[in-house]
This record gives structure tokens, C-alpha cells and sequence, in this order.
């Protein structure tokens, strides 16, 4: 079963404006990781935060991990038609070697 | 350096028939994932290779999938008997660790979109 759930769905903002998804798990976990997936194809590794950190930066991306809530946030600042994608979260959990993704949250940037 | 590769591209077979998947992941990489994506899902998880260690095939959907990783590289993913519900986009990855701990990316191939007719 998915261990990960994204939040939202399906997000449309206009370019230049801050973009939200959210993910959220099931067990305790190792770590957490963000990915990117254009057009279907294969995913791209954004950022991964451990269990023990609370936040993380790369750029214009920005991670936050709250274990007592079982949930990530990822926030892209000033948005371009380039961040246009699917964003999933996966996730490592505690005594279950195995990375499962959620179900994503397809991001459209409106130029 | 290359990146994770997959072959083929793109697979249109017969209801019935059996097909083979390979997947060459990133050189010296210890572990090597194999996913499922249909149109507008998330990622299926189906079987995950980790150094010598057995692999865990807890995602396999069904004993006719099955797959195998040859002197700790490629992998192949054999389907046999294919059903239309088989169709998908399966796709590999590898990283240089296993899960765990510290944890460490995962590096995909392009998949392998795969259509049962």
C-alpha cells in the first residue's frame, strides 16, 4: 500500500508565485525524499531531509519535516513554467527497506 | 557518467506472451529498484535488490512476475503470461546505498513503457 499521500492533487498558479504541496505517511521513518517526474518519464532526485532535521533548503525549493505530524511540506518560490511537473514524496520507513512514493501532486505553472 | 538505462524504450506485445525488461543501473550503485507507474498513478513499488542480501519481492504483483539481478548489476524484470492490466510504464532505478539510515537518492531510468494488447 502507498505509504505516502500528497496534497494536493492537481495545483495551478500563476509563474512567479510561491507553490505549496504537502505529503504526508503512515509508520516512522528514516528519511524523506522529493522527487520530479516530467511527462511521465523517469523521476528526478529533488531533496532529501532526515528524520532528525526539520528543515531543508536547495535553492529556490524549501523542505520541512514534522515527525510528530507525520508530514513534509515543499514550497518552490518564485515559480516558472519549467517547475511545471509531477511532485511525489517518498519515503524510508523504520524497519522496512523499501522507498515507496505517494501519489503525487501534479503542479501546473501558468505563464 | 552514464545514467541508469532501461531497454526497450517502448514494448507492444500479445496478450499471453512473455516479456523481459532490463534495466543497467549506475556502475558501483548497490541497490536497484524496480517500479510500476500507470497513466496518472503514483509509483508502485514491485521489487528491490540490495548487495547480496535477498531481495525483497513483497511488491510483485503476481507469480508471473519475476526478476533477477545478475552479478549485483543489471536486472531483469521477466512478465510472463502478459494480461492487459500488465500495461504500464515500468521504470528502474539505483542508488549507491541501500534504504535506511542516512538514506540515499535514487537514480532513474526512462522506463520502459510496456502495452498489452
Amino acid at each position: 500500500s502507498q505509504q505516502g499521500e500528497e496534497d494536493p492533487q492537481a495545483l495551478s498558479i500563476q509563474e512567479g508565485e510561491n507553490a505549496t504541496m504537502n505529503c504526508s505517511y503512515k509508520t516512522s521513518i528514516n528519511n524523506l525524499q522529493w522527487y520530479r517526474q516530467n511527462s511521465g518519464r523517469g523521476l528526478v532526485h529533488l531533496i532529501l531531509i532526515r528524520s532528525n532535521e526539520r528543515e531543508k533548503h536547495s535553492g529556490r525549493l524549501r523542505v520541512t519535516l514534522d515527525t510528530s505530524k507525520k508530514s513534509s511540506s515543499l514550497l518552490i518560490t518564485a515559480s516558472r513554467a519549467a517547475d511545471t511537473a509531477s511532485y511525489f514524496c517518498a519515503t524510508d520507513a523504520v524497519g522496512n527497506e523499501k522507498l515507496t512514493f505517494g501519489t503525487g501532486t501534479r503542479l501546473t505553472i501558468i505563464p | 557518467g552514464a545514467g541508469v538505462s532501461q531497454s526497450p524504450s517502448n514494448k507492444v506485445t500479445e496478450k499471453g506472451k512473455d516479456v523481459e525488461l532490463r534495466c543497467d543501473p549506475i556502475s558501483g550503485h548497490t541497490a536497484l529498484y524496480w517500479y510500476r507507474q500507470s497513466l496518472g498513478q503514483g509509483l508502485e513499488f514491485l521489487i528491490y535488490f540490495q548487495g547480496n542480501s535477498a531481495p525483497d519481492k513483497s511488491g510483485l504483483p503476481s507469480d508471473r512476475f519475476s526478476a533477477e539481478r545478475t552479478g549485483g548489476s543489471v536486472s531483469t524484470l521477466t512478465i510472463q503470461r502478459t494480461q492487459q492490466e500488465d500495461s504500464a510504464v515500468y521504470l528502474c532505478a539505483s542508488s549507491l546505498e541501500g534504504t535506511g539510515g542516512a538514506g540515499s537518492p535514487l537514480h532513474f531510468g526512462n522506463g520502459t513503457r510496456l502495452t498489452v494488447t
